[in-house]
């Protein structure tokens, strides 16, 4: 299986800050990696696919990195709604696989 | 609009068996693969299963840890996709959603709001 290596696993930062979450494979994903966002007791909800394209209705405030095995989340001028647990997705080869997420707090 | 509605998940003892339901509405459903997800108490997404739509065979791949104990089916009469799990075991806990798969590229774009499957004597 395709391991998914997401950090930091939380992360304090302000409202108006810029952050940035990475994610690494164990093996070349051919740019199939998406990011999720979730909130307490809500279903996720998909932000990105293929490292760097967003989803209908995803502000431009989160941007997609990255090839090969390396990618990032960045997401900038935090606003009280972003704060919320965000998970790494690679859909190269069954199983698919998460990295552990990295819970975005309010400093 | 697309939405994805779950059903069926309640409390259940070990070893028994449950169907989930995912009806879905605001798109053409036979078009599209459908995945399984869950996510235990207080833990992170896990990948269940999916299947292919009829055009591309039907068939579904699952995670070893549900392999040979849950099956996915779909009925596109209805627009509903199942999950079927047996041999239910208290590590089943979880709260499963139904997505919609993108054709083709196979990324995830559209979530249930999850139903809530307890296994527990």
């Amino acid at each position: 299986d395709i391991q998914m290596t997401q950090s930091p696993s939380s992360l304090s930062a302000s409202v108006g800050d810029r952050v940035t979450i990475t994610c690494r494979a164990s093996q070349d994903i051919r740019n199939l990696l998406a990011w999720f966002q979730q909130k307490p007791g809500k279903a996720p909800k998909s932000l990105i696919y293929a490292v760097s394209n967003l989803q209908n209705g995803v502000p431009s405030k989160f941007k997609g990195s990255g090839s090969g095995t390396d990618f990032a989340l960045t997401i900038s001028s935090l606003q009280p709604e972003d704060f919320a647990t965000y998970y790494c997705q690679q859909y190269d080869a069954f199983p698919y696989t998460f990295g552990q997420g990295t819970k975005l707090e309010i400093k | 609009e697309v939405q994805l509605v779950e059903s069926g998940g309640t409390l259940v003892k070990p070893g028994r068996s449950l169907r989930l339901s995912c009806t879905a509405s605001g798109f053409t459903f036979g078009d599209y693969p459908m995945t399984w997800f869950r996510q235990a108490p207080g833990k992170g997404l896990e990948w269940v299963g999916f299947i292919r739509s009829k055009p591309y065979g039907g068939t579904a791949e699952y995670a070893a840890s549900v392999k040979g104990r849950f099956i996915i089916s779909r009925d596109d009469s209805k627009s509903t996709v199942y999950l079927q799990m047996n041999s239910l075991k208290t590590e089943d806990t979880a709260v499963y959603y139904c997505t919609r798969t993108v054709v083709y590229e196979y990324s995830i774009d559209y979530w249930g709001q999850g139903t809530l499957v307890t296994v527990s004597s």
